[in-house]
């Protein structure tokens, strides 16, 4: 079963940032996070993963809390194309990754 | 970024035949591929991991007899359905991973279609 908590569904204005919250209260202290996105009939996606320090790419920005027990996945200016579901996982060796319902974004014009 | 391709994207079969998928890593060896399957608005399920060279790891109520796995090379893995009924019908996705700790690139997907 799904270890992390996320809200079903979220929207977004094209543009403005998109924050995404997951709750992974059950984490250990060597579990990344990683987070994923698949766009419809498509296969997920990497966006970006962490362990305790906040860490940004070309994608997203991943805010890790300091007891690690939840994180927000933002994307600083969402697009159309951003639309899509959004998976937040914790993982100790990324051999064992256990994908939850994930969060439906749509971004609107 | 690495790349994971599958084949066919798109496969319909009769009840009762078998269905091989392909899973190839382009430009990387992967030394784990996994493969998951995925029914309409459900979330991805874990179905088995496989390593080069050894046998796969089905998870819980995965039939390894009838979702055969070969991971001749360090490159393709191949799911093959046996004898599909239409309950098989999905969306079935693998994907790769360079080495432990590394993140898992993902294919295109294949959808099955068993009539």
């Amino acid at each position: 079963d799904a270890k992390t908590t996320q809200p079903p569904s979220m929207d977004c204005a094209e543009g403005r940032a998109a924050n995404l919250p997951c709750n992974h209260s059950t984490i250990s202290g060597n579990e990344y996070v990683y987070w994923y996105r698949q766009i419809h009939s498509q296969g997920p996606q990497y966006i970006i993963h962490g362990l305790k320090n906040n860490e940004t790419n070309e994608m997203a920005s991943l805010i890790i809390t300091e007891d690690r027990k939840s994180s927000t996945l933002i994307l600083p200016h969402a697009t159309l194309r951003d639309t899509a579901v959004y998976y937040c996982i914790f993982t100790y060796n990324n051999n064992d990754m256990r994908f939850g319902a994930g969060t439906r974004l749509t971004v609107k014009p | 970024g690495a790349v994971v391709s599958q084949h066919p994207s798109r496969v319909i079969c009769k009840s009762g035949t078998s269905v091989k998928i392909e899973c190839r890593s382009l430009d990387f060896q992967a030394t784990t591929m996994f493969w998951y399957r995925q029914f309409p608005k459900q979330s991805l399920m874990l179905m088995a991991t496989s390593n080069e060279g050894s046998k796969a790891t089905y998870e819980q109520g995965v039939e390894k007899d009838k979702f055969l796995i070969n991971h001749a090379s360090l490159t393709l893995s191949t799911l093959t359905v046996t004898s599909a009924h239409p309950e098989d019908s999905s969306f079935y996705i693998c994907s790769a991973n360079l080495r432990q700790g590394y993140e898992q690139y993902f294919g295109p997907g294949t959808r099955l279609t068993v009539t």
